[in-house]
């Protein structure tokens, strides 16, 4: 089992170019969610996603996109890239259930916006 | 709204002592509170969580936290520390009454344990 996987590892932009990160869990999980992580900020939710077909706004969602493409995918758009989203980006999962309330990370995608 | 303050950026502890990450929250109602560690250039790993039960909750590599209603808080602890403990820790709560399980985060602690 692989867990949470996201692709690319790094990545460098232009301002104004568009990217798409992709985020895939074979945990079996309903609920998966994009962070930012910047350094003395913490994490901070973009987006998340309860189930297939359904996906809400977190605390900073501006300038991003996401898709619930099907249970196991998740991807997060950048339409023009912005300097102020370099930033490590990383996908979580999470099953249902008080055992099972847990959230799992993928490895994360280090981006930089010139 | 659900908050979590870890009120030190950095925590020195020798190898072989007990060390301690704080970690204060504000919730309404009964917390879900967690702790995630971070090696560098790695994901969040989880480390251990508390729901209900026992306030004294163990978790991976010989780690407890101790939650303390009275005094809003959940620190982490291990009674010996070792180099390979260096990291980034984070403190979370869920967001509550949301049934979205989305966490809020703390700022997070690096620790650093010297030989």
């Amino acid at each position: 089992n692989a867990g949470v996987t996201q692709t690319p590892k790094f990545q460098v932009l232009k301002t104004g170019q568009s990217m798409t990160l992709q985020c895939a869990q074979d945990m079996n999980h309903n609920s998966m969610y994009w962070y930012r992580q910047d350094p003395g900020m913490g994490l901070r939710l973009i987006y998340y996603s309860a189930s297939e077909g359904t996906t809400d706004k977190g605390e900073v969602p501006n300038g991003y996109n996401v898709s619930r493409l099907n249970k196991r995918e998740f991807s997060l758009r950048l339409e023009s890239a912005a300097p102020s989203q370099t930033s490590v980006y990383f996908c979580a999962t999470k099953g249902t259930g008080l055992v099972t309330d847990t959230q799992y990370f993928g490895p994360g995608t280090r981006l930089t916006v010139l | 709204a659900q908050s979590v303050a870890q009120p030190e950026d950095q925590v020195n502890v020798a190898e072989g002592n007990p060390l301690t990450v704080k970690c204060t929250y504000s919730v309404s109602g009964n917390p879900y509170l967690f702790w995630y560690v971070q090696y560098p250039n790695r994901g969040l790993q989880f480390l251990l969580k508390y729901i209900t039960g026992d306030n004294l909750v163990k978790g991976s590599y010989g780690f407890e936290a101790e939650f303390n209603k009275s005094q809003t808080s959940f620190h982490l602890k291990k009674p010996s520390a070792l180099v390979s403990d260096s990291a980034l820790y984070f403190c979370a709560v869920r967001d509550l009454p949301s049934n979205t399980g989305k966490l809020i985060f703390g700022q997070g602690t690096t620790l650093q344990v010297k030989p």
